[in-house]
Formats: C-alpha cells, structure tokens, sequence
C-alpha cells in the first residue's frame, strides 16, 4: 500500500499567501524527491534532498528533509498563478518509487 | 520534453480487449517505468525495468504485462482491459535506479476501457 502520505489534498490560496505541503513516510527514506504537475501535464522533477535536515531553495520554494528522514515538506512563499498544479513528493525504499498522493494547489487571483 | 514520448494519447477500448500503450525514450536511460495516475492516489507504480530484459514488478501489476526488449522501448500490455484499468498511464525514464536519480516522465496516455 501507499507507504508516503501528502497533507492537505487541497488547498486554495490567495495570490500573494503563503502555501505548504507536508510530506510523510512511514520508513526511513534514503533521499526525497518532489516533483510538479500542471493540470492536464506530466510531473517535471524540482528538487532532491538526501541529507537529514536539508533545506534547500529555489526562489520562492523551500524544500525541507527531516532530521529522521521520513518526513519533508515544500514551502512557497507569495504564491502566483503559476504555482497552480499538484505537487508530489517521492522517496525510494530500493528501487521502487512511492509517491505521495499529492496536494494540488489552486491560485485564485 | 521531446525525449521520452507515449503513444497512443489517448485510447478507447471495450472490457476483454488487449491494449498496448508505447513508450520510447532517447536518452538510452538505464531505468524505465511505468505508472498510473487516479484521482485520490496519485501515482502508483506497475512496472519498472532495469536494462533491456529486466522487469519487475511496482505496487499495482496485475493485469499488466510489460516487456523490454530494447533500452529505448518500454510497451505496457493490459491482456483483458477492466473498467477499472481506466486511468492515466505515465511513463517515465531515469538515467539509473530511482533512488538517486531524477525522473523524467513522458506526455501520458488517457485510457478509458468502456
């Protein structure tokens, strides 16, 4: 069964509010990835965090890793109309990927 | 991103049917896979393959038959369609095992079994 949970499923937001997405597994992950959706399109890779506790930035999104490392979370600051998609995180426990159940995110102007 | 590309797009069948969703990928990538995408569970895995001749099996694969004959080609066989086999199939390709190693996933294939 599905072994990485995603929180919330559905967020609404405010252009200009912050959003997050929460992460969680329940085993220990090597490394996370996340990953973006665009509705109607395929999931682009973002980001891969590997070591506990890393937090990494890409303009206006903040990646977080957890100190045990099953847990991640993906910030966004000031969101845009752009952000609009589903967001999933993935980890490997081997060579099978898990990926969450997503949170998709919608901007409203 | 022209690398990795589905066929058909788009497919309707009858239930009993076989069906074969194409995937070629151009990056001669060690890893392909196969998922499905459904509302409320995201995506799941069917199949991966290693190198040309090794499958094995995801979260989800029954029902399914994948084989991989050549790196760049990857087919997906559903033997008898369901109902429940309708989805969303993404492939996607990784340049080594999942576990370090980005993903880069085709277009998608939208079938619906009726």
């Amino acid at each position: 069964g599905q072994q990485v949970m995603q929180i919330p499923q559905y967020q609404h937001v405010q252009e200009g509010e912050d959003f997050t997405t929460y992460c969680n597994s329940s085993t220990t992950l090597s490394n996370i990835q996340w990953y973006k959706q665009r509705p109607g399109g395929h999931p682009v890779f973002l980001i891969q965090l590997v070591k506990s506790g890393e937090v990494k930035k890409q303009k206006r999104l903040t990646f977080q890793f957890g100190e045990a490392k099953k847990n991640s979370s993906l910030h966004i600051t000031a969101t845009q109309t752009t952000d609009v998609g589903t967001y999933f995180c993935a980890g490997p426990p081997g060579n099978q990927f898990y990926f969450g159940t997503g949170t998709s995110l919608t901007v409203i102007p | 991103d022209a690398g990795i590309t589905q066929s058909p797009r788009y497919k309707i069948t009858e239930t009993g049917r076989q069906v074969t969703l194409m995937c070629h990928q151009t990056w001669s990538h060690s890893y392909m896979f196969w998922y499905r995408q459904d509302l409320g569970h995201g995506l799941r895995l069917i199949y991966y393959s290693a190198a040309a001749d090794i499958t094995d099996k995801g979260e989800v694969p029954d029902g399914y038959v994948v084989s991989r004959s050549k790196t760049e080609n990857f087919p997906l066989t559903l033997e008898s369609a369901t109902r429940s086999q309708t989805s969303v199939y993404f492939c996607a390709s990784s340049e080594l095992g999942g576990r370090l190693h980005t993903q880069y996933f085709g277009p998608g294939t939208r079938l619906t079994v009726l």
